[in-house]
């Protein structure tokens, strides 16, 4: 089972800034988080990934809490091509699978 | 930019028929997954493929199921004796490695599946 929560969705106007959160409050210390948004039916697209420090991507960025519990993916200026269901995913260690949730459903709204 | 090629993108085929989903990976890639996705549900994990083994399976994956890397480039899943609840978007991915947490999973478009 997907070890992260995630809103089942979430509202964003256009051109604002769309926060995504999730929770892993049982992340091991070396899982990574990993976040993937799939758009209608097409392949999952990776958008970026981090351990314990924060990130940033051309995509957007990623705040990761001090204690990893949880996380919170950043879209700076979200576009109507953003709309989407964003999945968190904390990445089995020394495995390469990824266990996909239910995600959250982003609905940019012009 | 280098990305996983799916043929066919769309299959029809009629219950009990054999199906194969071919896969073109990227080209320096050394793991390869199978993932499926049932109209409306989430995307599950099938198959991981490396070292021309397999590596991981999910309890989907029963025998009917099965996966080849014929040759240097091609990553297929083959379906021996389909059912109903098959149909899908069946999808390929494949990365470069997987220590460190920092191997990415590419995702090919995905091949949809009807059967009928």
């Amino acid at each position: 089972d997907a070890k992260t929560t995630q809103p089942p969705s979430m509202d964003c106007a256009e051109g604002r800034a769309a926060n995504l959160p999730c929770n892993h409050s049982t992340i091991s210390g070396n899982e990574y988080v990993y976040w993937y948004r799939q758009i209608h039916s097409q392949g999952p697209q990776y958008i970026i990934h981090g351990l314990k420090n924060n990130e940033t991507n051309e995509m957007a960025s990623l705040i990761i809490t001090e204690d990893r519990k949880s996380s919170t993916l950043i879209l700076p200026h979200a576009t109507l091509r953003d709309t989407a269901v964003y999945y968190c995913i904390v990445r089995v260690a020394l495995t390469g699978k990824l266990i996909f949730g239910q995600g959250t459903t982003l609905q940019v709204k012009p | 930019e280098p990305e996983v090629t799916q043929t066919p993108s769309h299959q029809v085929t009629q219950m009990g028929q054999e199906v194969i989903l071919r896969c073109v990976p990227i080209s320096n890639h050394l793991y390869f997954y199978w993932y499926r996705q049932i109209l409306g549900q989430k995307v599950e994990f099938l198959v991981s493929f490396y070292n021309n083994e397999i590596s991981e399976k999910s309890e989907i994956f029963d025998d009917q199921f099965s996966v080849e890397r014929p040759d240097g480039s091609n990553f297929t899943l083959k379906i021996r004796s389909t059912k109903l609840e098959d149909s899908a978007m069946y999808f390929c991915a494949s990365s470069a490695g997987v220590a460190s947490g920092a191997n990415v999973l590419t995702f090919g478009a995905g091949s949809r599946l009807t059967v009928l």
